[in-house]
């Protein structure tokens, strides 16, 4: 059974800071890993999407890991930004069915 | 590309009426789509798995006639909450898969918060 741990569950930095945000999971087996932003109140955002074949993925200050074998992955935001401020999930999907299980998410506030 | 467009956006009603939920895939076709409901400071939980042209695969613990899925096409599904009570009240999304291999993502709407008084 697939289960998503996100860790840390909140994180407040000041502006400009490089920042590691973690999710691990327990069945290896998956297709992809995916990285999410979701805004109060608002629907989610694809950040990044991470292949099973791929060991990471970049997208401008963005970057995502994926190491399968120990079951975690990390997205690494550079120079980190007021607007950045949001919770971010990453989800594994579960099975041949493709569902997909979700972490509890990190809240990440900037401070300016 | 691959934009999943959600109706409504909000929506406020009295307890015992009917909410329907609109999931649209705008410029693909879906013949998966996903419906899941997140209650403040949760995470996001899969309610049902709707295939286009036969019945939805809901999850356990989900009420399959409270929480009416119609996949009638490949472009839109359909929620609907039947007499709903304020225990009802989240945040619902829907969510599309591209055609192709199993490793595609989901794509997102962006959300409908339903909110039972």
């Amino acid at each position: 059974k697939q289960e998503v741990t996100q860790i840390p569950a909140a994180l407040s930095v000041p502006e400009g800071e490089n920042l590691v945000l973690n999710c691990s999971f327990t069945d290896s087996a998956i297709y992809n890993l995916q990285w999410f932003r979701q805004d109060p109140g608002k629907g989610l955002t694809s950040l990044l999407l991470i292949q099973s074949s791929q060991r990471e993925q970049t997208s401008g200050r963005l970057n995502a890991s994926l190491d399968k074998s120990s079951g975690r992955s990390t997205l690494y935001i550079a120079a980190s930004q007021p607007g950045d401020s949001a919770t971010y999930l990453c989800a594994a999907p579960a099975g041949n069915n493709r569902k997909l299980i979700w972490g509890l998410g990190t809240s990440l506030a900037v401070n300016p | 590309g691959a934009v999943v467009s959600q109706h409504p956006s909000w929506v406020i009603c009295k307890s015992g009426t009917s909410v329907k939920i609109e999931c649209r895939s705008l410029d693909f076709q879906a013949t998966t789509m996903f419906w899941y409901r997140q209650f403040p400071k949760q995470s996001l939980m899969l309610m049902a798995t709707s295939n286009e042209g036969s019945k939805a695969t809901y999850e356990q613990g989900v009420e399959k006639d409270k929480f009416l899925i119609n996949h009638a096409s490949l472009t839109l599904s359909t929620l609907t909450v039947t007499s709903a009570h304020p225990e009802d009240s989240s945040f619902y999304i829907c969510s599309a898969l591209t055609p192709g291999q199993g490793n595609q993502p989901q794509h997102f709407g962006d959300g409908t918060r339903l909110s039972i008084l």
